[in-house]
């Protein structure tokens, strides 16, 4: 059973730093994974895709990068600004769609 | 476009009564997908359409949830009675292309309060 796990559960940087947020699967045989972010009290927006054959997509400040083989995808935040403060969440797709709790970020101004 | 949208946007009702959530894809999507986000257990997918058709719906929880896409611009999620334990927020996707390789774009949810 895939089971997808988000560390740490929240995280707290000062602006203008980079940073990395995890995302692990337990099962490879994915067909892609995908990273979105969720402001409070609101849905979630698609940040990116990437298919089981790529091995990373970029998008602006953002970077996200898939290694199936060690179960692991990592998303990239360049310079990071109060704006991004939110909660980030990974789904894995196989023959279900399995999200992970998710990363809560706060960047400090 | 406008996006997914989701009606009503918050919903509150006693435990026994009857809930019905509604939601229009965006056109052109043929995938829908319903979810259930709670703060014990995350988001979970509870069931999803493909060109109206139900493909899995291994993740409703109960007899008492049921979902129906009578066309390609309309779906609903209905639980009957509802209980204290579907608290919760309900969320509608859609996507478009094909499944091992489409993005999914989230309405609004609906925030769901049975007392």
């Amino acid at each position: 059973k895939q089971e997808v796990t988000q560390i740490p559960a929240a995280l707290s940087v000062p602006e203008g730093e980079n940073l990395v947020l995890n995302c692990s699967f337990t099962d490879s045989a994915i067909y892609n994974l995908q990273w979105f972010r969720q402001d409070p009290g609101k849905g979630l927006t698609s940040l990116l895709l990437i298919q089981s054959s790529q091995r990373e997509q970029t998008s602006g400040r953002l970077n996200a990068s898939l290694d199936k083989s060690s179960g692991r995808s990592t998303l990239y935040i360049a310079a990071s600004q109060p704006g991004d403060s939110a909660t980030y969440l990974c789904a894995v797709r196989d023959d279900k769609i399995i999200f992970g709790k998710g990363t809560r970020l706060h960047i400090l101004p | 476009d406008a996006g997914v949208i989701q009606s009503p946007r918050h919903e509150v009702t006693e435990m026994g009564q009857e809930v019905t959530l509604r939601c229009k894809p965006i056109s052109g999507h043929d995938y829908l997908f319903w979810y259930r986000q709670t703060m014990m257990r995350g988001l979970e997918l509870l069931i999803y359409f493909n060109n109206n058709v139900p493909i899995d719906d291994s993740g409703m929880p109960e007899d008492r949830f049921s979902a129906k896409m009578p066309n390609a611009s309309f779906s609903t999620l209905k639980i009957q009675p509802s209980e204290p334990r579907d608290s919760a927020v309900y969320f509608c996707a859609s996507a478009g292309g094909d499944y091992t390789n489409n993005e999914q774009f989230f309405g609004p949810g609906t925030r769901l309060t049975v007392l």
